[in-house]
């Protein structure tokens, strides 16, 4: 059983460009979440998607960011105009819809270096 | 806003020694699990606890669920180099969201 799949790992663009991030999450799973990490610190939470619907957006940006998790293929953030700031890791997590209680499982991010 | 508290911050010590991290809040979980990241991976689930009391072991470590299901600690007995990491708690509300805690920075020295 395939884990969390996440592309590309290392990814680099310039300002101004786009960056887009893939996350495949485990089979049978049906809620994704995006989380960012900067060196040395916690994980930040971004977004809670399930399929064709975004649950939670309150610690993305309202500006530049974006996300979606279609009915097929994987849940793609996506950042336009990147800005240094930007830089970072990207954590995607999926997690099954359980009855009593939930836990995820992180893919092995993406980083992102904006130059 | 859920907060969830680690301590301490960072540790540093030699192979050996046992340690205790703590992960506390004032909010009530559903769940809570604890993870371990290395350098350049993603975090790796080491355990869910679930119900107040609950006592788990995996080998060397073991972890405590609050009885009143807002706290948690993480004991690991006889260090090894390998236990080096970030060690995250995460909490869960009825609501499928997850709450990190900042985490605690663990070396273990040789």
């Amino acid at each position: 059983n395939a884990g969390v799949m996440q592309n590309p790992r290392h990814l680099v663009r310039r300002r101004g460009q786009e960056a887009r991030l893939r996350c495949s999450p485990m089979k049978g799973h049906s809620h994704v979440y995006w989380y960012r990490q900067l060196p040395e610190e916690g994980l930040k939470f971004m977004v809670y998607l399930q399929k064709e619907n975004i649950i939670d957006e309150s610690g993305m940006p309202k500006e530049r960011f974006s996300a979606e998790f279609p009915k097929e293929g994987p849940s793609i953030l996506r950042i336009q105009q990147v800005v240094r700031g930007d830089s970072a890791a990207y954590f995607c997590a999926s997690s099954p819809l359980r009855g009593s209680y939930n836990e995820q499982f992180f893919g092995p991010g993406t980083r992102l270096t904006v130059l | 806003t859920q907060l969830l508290e680690q301590s301490p911050q960072f540790l540093s010590i030699q192979e050996g020694e046992n340690l205790t991290v703590y992960c506390n809040s004032s909010s009530v979980f559903s769940s809570l699990q604890w993870y371990r990241q290395e350098p350049g991976e993603g975090p790796v689930l080491l355990v869910t606890v679930v119900t107040g009391g609950e006592v788990k072991k995996l080998k060397r470590l073991t972890f405590q669920f609050g009885d009143a299901r807002k706290d948690s600690s993480l004991h690991i007995t006889a260090a090894q180099p390998g236990d080096t990491g970030l060690y995250l708690c995460a909490g869960a509300d009825n609501f499928n969201k997850f709450y990190f805690g900042s985490g605690t920075k663990l070396n273990v020295k040789p």
